[in-house]
């Protein structure tokens, strides 16, 4: 099946840090990357869904400016976190969508990051 | 905006006990995805149902669609403690684009052996 990786796995920072997380693709092509956040024990968070080569469109009260995207590839996302504060500190994963008939996301495992 | 909601939030059952847990949507969707994550790890791909009424089996699990494409419902018939975790649906508008997912809150699941 479908592989997605997410690195790093494992992030702690310090409050102002910019942290980059990475997600790709690793048997197919992501035409769509979807970036989700998750609070422990609630459910996953739309933040931001990018486009290989275009703008990533952001949700209601995601700041871009904050949370930037770069999606440079088929296979690979970039999610950065600029100044990180600690209430930035969550469980972020990323999904990618092949764009097969079924367009079903596959997620990577996630990268949960700490900001002290 | 759209809103999947889902209930119940915890279920707690004995071990060959069923269980279910239903899925609603504020609007039509396009399609309704499941997912199972299990502690400490990511969501996991179950099933995607597309059609109006549509009902799919894998092993024990059930998983249906309503008719008006609203709401859906997943159900395991004699949980083992293989199934623990939590079990989100995900449901995809029904107005194009590439719309990621909407996810309902999940029903963590307890087994009790």
């Amino acid at each position: 099946g479908a592989v997605v990786s997410q690195h790093p796995s494992r992030v702690i920072c310090k409050s102002g840090t910019s942290v980059k997380i990475e997600c790709r693709s690793l048997d197919f092509q992501a035409t769509t990357m979807f970036w989700y956040r998750q609070f422990p024990k609630q459910s996953l968070m739309l933040m931001a869904t990018s486009n290989e080569g275009s703008k990533a469109t952001y949700e209601q009260g995601v700041e871009k400016d904050k949370f930037l995207i770069n999606h440079a590839s088929l296979t690979l996302s970039t999610l950065t976190v600029t100044s990180a504060h600690p209430e930035d500190s969550s469980f972020y994963i990323c999904s990618a969508r092949g764009g097969g008939p079924l367009e079903t996301q596959y997620f990577g495992p996630g990268t949960r990051l700490l900001v002290l | 905006g759209q809103q999947v909601m889902q209930i119940p939030q915890y279920q707690h059952v004995q071990e060959g006990e069923d269980f279910t847990t239903y899925c609603n949507s504020s609007t039509t969707l396009s399609n309704i995805q499941w997912y199972k994550q299990r502690p400490g790890g990511h969501p996991v791909f179950l099933i995607q149902l597309v059609k109006s009424g549509e009902v799919k089996k894998q092993k024990r699990l059930t998983f249906q669609f309503g008719e008006a494409k609203k709401n859906s419902s997943l159900h395991i018939t004699a949980t083992q403690t293989t199934d623990v975790g939590t079990y989100f649906c995900a449901g995809r508008g029904s107005g194009g684009g590439a719309d990621g997912l909407t996810f309902g809150k999940g029903t963590h699941l307890i087994i009790q052996p």
